[in-house]
């Protein structure tokens, strides 16, 4: 089945030490997301790419970088994680940027931060 | 700027009990909404949209939704609920057609269903 992967399921990381979280999907998708849901929290889009054009929202902490190497994998980098950034991490994709693609989600990275 | 809130922060009701999930958005453009479904541990699952035509919306699983643009509502609906109905659920609103598809997201409604 076509389907969007996250690994890990389950990340600990310490305070300040760099972590990569990773997605793949076999969809084909041109757009891929990468949202943060912390705990009892609605998901917040940190930021998308369509194809290789990467977008960036306003107010995603400069701590957060993504990388998207060809259409299948996008990395989520997190150069310096604090305590704050503990949370569940869902990468999506879409066929387009039309509001009627649907987005598809994955299971999502869970990151603790010691 | 687009908002949704979720009225329930928590639902619990009895198997094959109905139940309504409320949800109330602001937009000062044209909109389009969405419910989604989270089970324990998993990521978002699309229930249905609404994207324009009829305002009644039937979605996977027995829900529906309605649009009422004078209410600014789209409460979610579904007539008899099952124990595998239990999950959080978020209600969505995009406000715009052309560019990236940026849904702003609810507080979610957890939704419990008792034996």
């Amino acid at each position: 089945d076509a389907m969007v992967i996250q690994n890990p399921r389950y990340q600990v990381t310490q305070f300040g030490k760099p972590v990569t979280l990773s997605c793949s999907q076999t969809l084909n998708h041109n757009v891929m997301y990468w949202y943060q849901q912390k705990s009892s929290q609605a998901p917040k889009l940190l930021f998308h790419y369509y194809d290789k054009d990467f977008n960036n929202e306003a107010d995603t902490p400069d701590n957060f970088q993504s990388r998207r190497p060809n259409t299948s994998f996008c990395f989520l980098d997190i150069r310096s994680p604090g305590l704050g950034d503990a949370a569940m991490y869902l990468c999506a994709t879409s066929g387009g940027l039309a509001v009627y693609n649907e987005q598809f989600f994955g299971p999502g990275t869970r990151l603790t931060v010691l | 700027a687009q908002s949704v809130t979720q009225l329930d922060s928590q639902v619990p009701v009895f198997e094959e009990a109905p139940v309504e999930l409320r949800c109330n958005y602001s937009s000062s453009v044209s909109v389009y909404l969405f419910w989604y479904v989270q089970y324990p541990n998993q990521g978002l699952q699309l229930l249905l949209k609404y994207l324009s035509g009829s305002t009644l919306v039937k979605g996977i699983n027995g829900f529906e939704a309605e649009f009422n643009k004078s209410q600014t509502s789209f409460h979610l609906r579904k007539p008899s609920v099952h124990i595998s109905d239990t999950a959080e659920y978020f209600c969505a609103v995009s406000g715009s057609r052309q560019g990236a598809q940026k849904l702003v997201f609810g507080q979610g409604t957890r939704l419990t269903i008792n034996p």
